[in-house]
């Protein structure tokens, strides 16, 4: 089955930790993204990548960060300079982000982050 | 900068009644606006998606409607049933950044039977 696995579904923040949040796809896309979701707001973005081995800051960087050595993966790690972590955390690709047609994101199940 | 409006906050209808979603944006440069279904605690599920050049996409049971100059976009629901309840929202592609999508912050429905 093709589609975005996200793991952990939920995961522990102790203060100052840094911790990562996994997203693998097997859908042979280009691009991919990270947002965050809170309580009765929509997704931000965090940040995105077009393609592998380059990534751009989303509108809420500041506090995280990424990495792209691989097509298929796209982790987030969530550092202890994120002062407000806990939040419902979604990966999407796509297959390309570069394309002005017809092009959908495909969503993860997210990741839930609370912090202890 | 653009903004995503989605009214109402929240929605509860018996079960059979036909329901509209509405979703404004302030900026009509857009490349396609998309409605997405998301159940509680779980990812984004899209619907439809409209490009800027059209006015209507249809599946099943919903309509999407498009008026870009106005900014707004409906999601008509017809005959709905308890498994619609969910969280519906709206997201436009933005000409400026590529393939970045604008959220609102969702409608929640529920489907009373």
């Amino acid at each position: 089955d093709g589609g975005i696995t996200q793991s952990p579904k939920y995961l522990f923040r102790k203060e100052g930790q840094n911790v990562t949040l996994s997203c693998e796809q097997n859908l042979n896309h280009d691009a991919m993204y990270w947002y965050r979701q809170d309580p009765g707001q929509g997704l931000r973005l965090i940040y995105y990548s077009q393609i592998v081995n380059d990534f751009q800051k989303g509108d809420i960087a500041e506090g995280y960060s990424v990495s792209r050595e691989k097509k298929e993966s796209f982790p987030l790690t969530v550092t202890s300079a994120q002062k407000n972590p806990t939040a419902f955390y979604l990966c999407a690709s796509s297959q390309s982000s570069f394309s002005a047609g017809e092009e959908t994101q495909y969503f993860g199940p997210g990741t839930r982050l609370l912090v202890l | 900068k653009q903004e995503v409006t989605q009214i109402p906050a929240a929605l509860s209808v018996p079960e059979g009644e036909n329901l509209v979603l509405n979703c404004s944006f302030t900026d009509s440069a857009i490349y396609n606006l998309q409605w997405f279904r998301q159940d509680p605690g779980k990812g984004l599920t899209s619907l439809l998606l409209i490009q800027s050049s059209q006015r209507e996409q249809t599946s099943g049971r919903l309509n999407a409607s498009l008026d870009k100059s106005s900014g707004r976009s409906t999601l008509y629901i017809a005959a709905s049933q308890p498994g619609d309840s969910a969280t519906y929202l709206c997201a436009v592609r933005q000409v400026e950044y590529g393939n970045k999508l604008v959220f609102g912050a969702g409608t929640i429905l529920r489907v009373k039977s």
